[in-house]
């Protein structure tokens, strides 16, 4: 089985800190994707990467950033964390291809103190 | 921002009911419709990945159908069980990368 692993389950940080989020998956996939998951928000993208050290904005990219130095690690970045980044975090990946469905990682819950 | 809408936000059946639920989504430029089924304290699973207007999948009693033509999709949930209780996302690819997710509809079948 495709395994997404993120590195925290849960994660309490002060504000004003630069926060990593790892992501790690082990099936060779090209694409990998984070999304935070807020009440009454649904799924939204922050950042995607297509292949190593590619990375594209997503639809809320504002106060992050995120690294691809190898294939199997999308790293996420709060460059300094605030409050309104308290949310649940969820990595995914995928195989190159609309076809194919994403694998998630059991996600991050972080919250900004 | 794409807008993928899903109806109802939230439903309450009795074991055994049948049920669906709607997902509207652009008509253009559309690659992939896919359908997750996220169950509390895990991750999202991928249920079916729809290309084709007029696709049907099935997995066992769940099933779902696809029209890109007039931009929706409805996920058909045959007896229900108290197991299906979930939360049901649908997501439009309109590239070959990302997709956007719909809010999800919350699923909950009494005993």
């Amino acid at each position: 089985d495709v395994k997404v692993t993120q590195s925290s389950r849960y994660l309490v940080k002060r504000t004003g800190e630069k926060v990593f989020l790892e992501c790690v998956q082990d099936m060779d996939h090209e694409n990998m994707f984070w999304y935070r998951q807020d009440p009454g928000l649904g799924l939204r993208l922050i950042y995607f990467s297509y292949d190593v050290k590619m990375k594209e904005k997503g639809d809320i990219p504002e106060g992050y950033s995120v690294s691809r130095e190898k294939k199997e690690r999308f790293s996420l970045i709060l460059e300094s964390a605030s409050t309104n980044q308290t949310s649940m975090y969820l990595c995914a990946s995928r195989t190159q291809g609309s076809s194919y469905g994403y694998t998630f990682g059991s996600g991050t819950r972080l919250t900004v103190v | 921002i794409l807008n993928v809408e899903q109806s109802p936000q939230s439903l309450h059946v009795q074991e055994g009911d049948s049920t669906n639920f709607t997902c509207s989504f652009p008509s253009s430029n559309f690659y992939a419709l896919h359908w997750y089924r996220w169950e509390t304290a895990k991750s999202p699973e991928a249920l079916f990945v729809m290309t084709l207007n007029g696709d049907e999948k099935k997995k066992g009693r769940i099933s779902a159908t696809l029209n890109t033509k007039e931009g929706y999709s409805y996920l058909y949930i045959k007896g229900s069980q108290p197991e299906d209780s979930a939360t049901y996302l649908c997501a439009f690819g309109g590239s070959n990368y990302k997709l956007t997710f719909g809010k999800g509809t919350l699923l909950t079948v009494n005993p």
